[in-house]
This record gives C-alpha cells, sequence and structure tokens, in this order.
C-alpha cells in the first residue's frame, strides 16, 4: 500500500542554517504530496502542497518540488529562524483511492530545534 | 473563525475505564476526520464522516472504539473499556468538501487530546 518515509529527527539547527528534511514516498498513481507542521500545542497545519510531478510547493520560505523519478518530496529552507521549531510531516492522498474523501497518509514526523 | 477546538485537551483514564473525546469541526465543514497519533509517529487515519453518515471505519482498531456524529457537526470518539496500547494523542480534522475532488480539500486539524492509560 501507499506509504511516506521521511528523515529521522530529531534535527538540530542554528538560526540561519539550511534546512533540508527529505521524505521519500510509495505509491500506486501519482499522488498529491503535502508538507504538514505542527508547532509546539497547536494541531496540523498544511505548510505546502504539490500536485503533480516537477510541481514546487512554497511558502513561509519553505518549499518543495514533487520529484517522480526519485518518488521523493524533500522539504528547504535557505534560512531557518527559532520560530521554525516544530514538527514536520510529509504526506500523501492518492487521488485514486477507492474513496470518497482525501484519505491522506502520513510520515513518521520530524522534529526540528533551532537555536539562536 | 474559530478552528477546529477538541475537549478535553488531556485525560488520564485508568484501564478498564470508558472516555469521550469531543471535537468541534469547523463551522460548515461537511468532513470530518479522526486520527491517531502514537507518540513519535505520525497520525494514522481512524474514520470518516460526511455530515452524520459514517463512510468509513476501516481505521478503528477494535470494537472498543466508537464514533458519531449525529447532527452533522460536533462528533464523539468513545473508548470503551481502555486498554494501555490505547495511550495516544487523537486528532480531529474537518474539511469544507462534500465529494473528493482532483484537487485536494484541505484538511483543518485540532489540537488534539492527549489520552493516557495507566
Amino acid at each position: 500500500g501507499d506509504s511516506v518515509t521521511q528523515m529521522e529527527g530529531p534535527v538540530t539547527l542554528s538560526e540561519e542554517a539550511f534546512l533540508t528534511i527529505n521524505c521519500t514516498y510509495t505509491a500506486t498513481g501519482y499522488p498529491s504530496l503535502f508538507w504538514y507542521v505542527q508547532y509546539p500545542g497547536e494541531g496540523l497545519q498544511l505548510l505546502l502542497k504539490a500536485t503533480k510531478a516537477d510541481d514546487k510547493g512554497s511558502n513561509k520560505g519553505f518549499e518543495a518540488t514533487y520529484r517522480k523519478e526519485t518518488t521523493s518530496f524533500h522539504l528547504e529552507k535557505g534560512s531557518v529562524q527559532v520560530s521554525d521549531s516544530a514538527v514536520y510531516f510529509c504526506a500523501l492522498s492518492d487521488p485514486r483511492a477507492k474513496t470518497s474523501y482525501d484519505k491522506v497518509i502520513f510520515g513518521p514526523g520530524t522534529s526540528l530545534s533551532v537555536i539562536p | 473563525g474559530a478552528g477546529v477546538s477538541q475537549s478535553p485537551r488531556y485525560k488520564v483514564a485508568k484501564r478498564g475505564q470508558d472516555v469521550a473525546l469531543r471535537c468541534d469541526p469547523i463551522s460548515g465543514h461537511v468532513s470530518l476526520f479522526w486520527y491517531q497519533q502514537a507518540l513519535g509517529q505520525g497520525p494514522e487515519f481512524l474514520t470518516y464522516f460526511q455530515n452524520e453518515a459514517q463512510l468509513d471505519k476501516s481505521g478503528l482498531p477494535s470494537d472498543r472504539f466508537f464514533a458519531e456524529r449525529p447532527e452533522g457537526s460536533v462528533s464523539t470518539l468513545k473508548i470503551q473499556r481502555t486498554q494501555q496500547e490505547d495511550s495516544a494523542v487523537y486528532l480531529c480534522a474537518s474539511s469544507l468538501a462534500i465529494s473528493r475532488r482532483t484537487v485536494y480539500n484541505e484538511q483543518f486539524f485540532g489540537p488534539g487530546t492527549r489520552l493516557t492509560v495507566l
């Protein structure tokens, strides 16, 4: 079945460092791909998404490109801030799934801590 | 406008107790999802409602888990005879969509209820 794998954390970076969180997926079709973020004490929020190959999702300085050939959707940010400290979840939704709704499959999450 | 709210935020139960977890979705959202998030893991699907109809309960781990949404708004997840393995964060999410489309219908998540079973 469909699945998502992402790099294990925790990841600790200094402020203004470059961030990459790797994500790869397994799916039978061409899923939509997402990054969700969970700040401490809050619910998951959609950070960015991409719905087809070579699409680039971006938001709040974060970017991820849908790479069909490598089945990857790595999250990047050029200069992290302390306020980016959170848990990041890579996820997919397969539009060909035999459901009447968007069934989302999440990766295990990667915890990021940014220190001043 | 208000987002998705859940109550209680924290619940401690003794093994064998019944618990009820509440979810208030965003007003007007047709779809409602429950997820279970174990420590250090991503959310895992439990069940889905479209209005008051429970269309998918394939993710409920046992018959001790029961969910309802009788009027198509507020939902309750009930766990009977809780076990230690039920300890997790239970997340509720809602989305506006009536049916799946080719464009993803964003799910908005509540803060979750952290259940600890002693």
